[in-house]
């Protein structure tokens, strides 16, 4: 079957740095994607990663590494609004978006 | 900025039900999904619309569930009926080219309620 794992709830203080860790097992792979989701809310688009490696996005990064089908998405100089829902999503050989549970992320001042 | 709408924002049913969600997707994409999230639970694809036709659909799409494109603009989701198990978050989302990395663009959601 097919599988996306990440920890349910993590904690940061404000302006620290968090790496919220993502691994995966699907029927194919056609890129992974990491999207916020405040509560209540629909869930935004952050980051896409298809090949090896890191992709920088201002205060986010997000890398991958498919041999080991593992994926982190990076928050620098966390803020209170970080507080959200973290979720990583795989596309798989059909193309279709096979989502992780999210993990819950609470930033403390 | 062009963005997905959805309407109802809450929609609240009786159990026994139809209800027909419907979505407004971004107006020159060409994908279209709809996915459901239980209160506290992941993100569950139900299906996706291209060309006026499903092209991918999850086991949870069953016959209980359809979409239709009626118009140039509306894309909608009906629940034949509902359970108690169908109360949940739906988001619409639309999307340019599928094999791409193009993000899917999600609306705001219509939380369902069924009694």
């Amino acid at each position: 079957g097919q599988n996306i794992d990440q920890p349910t709830e993590m904690t940061a203080t404000e302006g620290a740095i968090v790496q919220i860790n993502c691994t995966y097992q699907t029927s194919g792979f056609n890129g992974l994607f990491w999207y916020q989701q405040h509560a209540g809310e629909a869930p935004t688009f952050l980051s896409y990663n298809v090949l090896d490696g890191l992709e920088e996005k201002g205060r986010f990064s997000s890398f991958l590494s498919r041999s080991k089908g593992y994926s982190y998405l990076l928050l620098k100089e966390l803020q209170m609004k970080d507080s959200a829902s973290y979720l990583c999503a795989v596309k798989d050989s059909n193309y279709q978006l096979i989502w992780g549970a999210g993990t819950k992320l609470i930033i403390k001042p | 900025e062009p963005e997905v709408t959805q309407t109802p924002s809450h929609q609240v049913t009786q159990m026994g039900q139809e209800v027909i969600l419907r979505c407004v997707p971004i107006s020159n994409h060409l994908y279209f999904y709809w996915y459901r999230q239980i209160l506290g639970q992941k993100v569950e694809f139900l299906v996706s619309f291209y060309n006026n036709e499903i092209s991918e659909k999850s086991e949870i799409f069953d016959d209980q569930f359809s979409v239709e494109r009626p118009d140039g603009s509306n894309f909608t989701l009906k629940i034949r009926s509902t359970k108690l198990e169908d109360s949940a978050m739906y988001f619409c989302a639309s999307s340019r080219p599928l094999d791409t990395s193009y993000e899917q663009y999600f609306g705001p959601g219509t939380r369902l309620t069924v009694t």
